[in-house]
């Protein structure tokens, strides 16, 4: 059983660029959710994939938009980059879309915006 | 707002000590918490949890405590070892909100476990 894996490892963009950040999750997981985590803070909840659709979505405009497919890889994509995006993003599997359900997570992917 | 409070940025303690951390939060909806344990260059992993149903879960090492009427719980990790330094992240959950349920995290305390 592979873990779940994230790409690329470190990413430097400008304002105003897209960025989109991939995430493979564990096998057999039907379930994908996103966490932006700035500096010196938690992880916040972006959204959630469940069965390649949207389930929910946190505090984040619509400029934060997400995929998921059939093979369990998912996408984060990110337009109109500012400053503030910068943050290291995560990305947790689970099988199952509650929360409660153990959530496995990818070891995340810094992103610098200058 | 901070909904999970963890108002410990970092705390230290000798190995074989027993180690305390603390959460607060303020949403009254939540009713299942979670412990994730953090180390450098690498994502949060499940440690412990509890239903708002219990008072106390126990798994090894690890026992979590949840006081309902104080919005409290804690963690306690007896006896502490050096490779329990990590960053640890307190989380709620609200339950069942339109279709999922997030996970609503603290800040994170920084223990660290001197030999």
């Amino acid at each position: 059983e592979t873990g779940v894996t994230q790409s690329p490892t470190h990413l430097i963009k400008t304002r105003g660029q897209q960025v989109t950040l991939r995430c493979s999750s564990q096998s057999g997981h039907n379930t994908v959710s996103w966490y932006q985590q700035a500096l010196g803070q938690g992880p916040q909840f972006i959204f959630q994939y469940y069965r390649e659709e949207e389930n929910g979505r946190g505090n984040f405009p619509p400029r934060f938009s997400g995929l998921q497919f059939p093979n369990y890889s998912s996408e984060l994509n990110v337009n109109a980059l500012e400053l503030d995006d910068s943050a290291l993003y995560l990305c947790a599997s689970s099988l199952g879309g509650r929360a409660a359900d153990t959530q496995y997570f990818g070891p995340g992917t810094r992103l610098t915006v200058l | 707002d901070q909904q999970v409070k963890q108002n410990s940025p970092s705390l230290s303690v000798q190995e074989g000590r027993i180690s305390i951390l603390n959460c607060d939060y303020t949403n009254s909806m939540f009713d299942y918490f979670l412990w994730y344990k953090k180390y450098p260059a690498e994502g949060p992993t499940f440690l412990i949890s509890i239903s708002s149903i219990k008072d106390k879960n126990e798994d090894g090492r690890f026992t979590v405590f949840l006081n309902k009427s104080a919005k409290h719980l804690s963690l306690h990790i007896v006896p502490s070892q050096p490779g329990d330094s990590a960053v640890y992240f307190c989380a709620a959950t609200p339950g069942y909100q339109g279709g999922s349920e997030k996970l609503v995290f603290g800040k994170g305390t920084k223990l660290t476990v001197n030999p």
